[in-house]
């Protein structure tokens, strides 16, 4: 058990549709990032939050956005849904914004039908 | 594009044996090289990782090797075992805590 929380572990939907993934952080890490695993692209980095302040934009589409709380949680929303976004959603944590081991939880499994 | 280039992309290795996982890439910013397995249904966990410092490290079983004028790094797995079974991701970063970019993966099958 890495310590990061992600929920829903399941998500189906509906094309056209908006669903919200959270994200706890191992407690004491500061530093989020969001990745999206699919079958033809691997795992691709879609964005980072460091201390609720976005730090770095990947491969993400404007269709999706991303907030990190005060808490240190964090929110990925999806929306206008297609087919293809359909992946396993992953959120990592890290202690520094330089940090070394990046902690990934378990995914949010999302199918789009 | 993939900025990190990993094969093969599955193997199949007796019990006991040697897993070797091969990655590339091109990008000389890049001075962080982990390892990540993943098991079905779970996310990627670190296994090792090394910095262009030194030319290997070595973690119990798993041993990396890495040669920057090539650019290239690999995983070693010595006495390969039926739990190993797993996929293995390669990545690279601009120091640790900037995003990884990930090598597609090896789906790692050791046969008893």
């Amino acid at each position: 058990d890495s310590g990061v929380t992600q929920t829903p572990k399941h998500l189906i939907t509906a094309t056209g549709q908006r669903v919200t993934l959270r994200c706890s952080p191992r407690s004491g890490d500061l530093s989020v990032y969001w990745y999206q695993q699919s079958l033809d692209q691997g795992l691709q980095f879609l964005i980072q939050y460091y201390n609720g302040e976005e730090r770095a934009k990947g491969n993400i589409l404007e269709r999706f956005s991303a907030q990190q709380f005060p808490d240190l949680h964090s929110e990925l929303n999806l929306s206008s849904l297609e087919l293809g976004d359909s992946a396993l959603y992953f959120c990592a944590s890290s202690v520094r914004r330089g940090g070394d081991t990046q902690y990934f939880g378990p995914g949010t499994r999302l199918t789009v039908l | 594009q993939q900025q990190v280039k990993q094969s093969p992309q599955s193997l199949i290795v007796q019990k006991g044996g040697i897993s070797i996982i091969n990655c590339a890439y091109e990008n000389t910013a890049f001075d962080y090289f982990p390892w990540y397995q993943q098991f079905p249904g779970k996310g990627p966990a670190l296994l090792i990782a090394i910095r262009p410092d030194v030319s290997e490290k070595k973690e119990g079983r798993f041993t990396i090797s890495f040669n920057k004028s090539a650019k290239q790094f690999s995983l070693h797995i010595m006495d390969s075992q039926p739990g190993d079974s797993a996929t293995y991701f390669c990545a690279a970063s601009r120091n640790s805590g900037y995003a990884l970019n990930f090598g597609k993966g090896t789906s790692l099958l050791v046969t008893p």
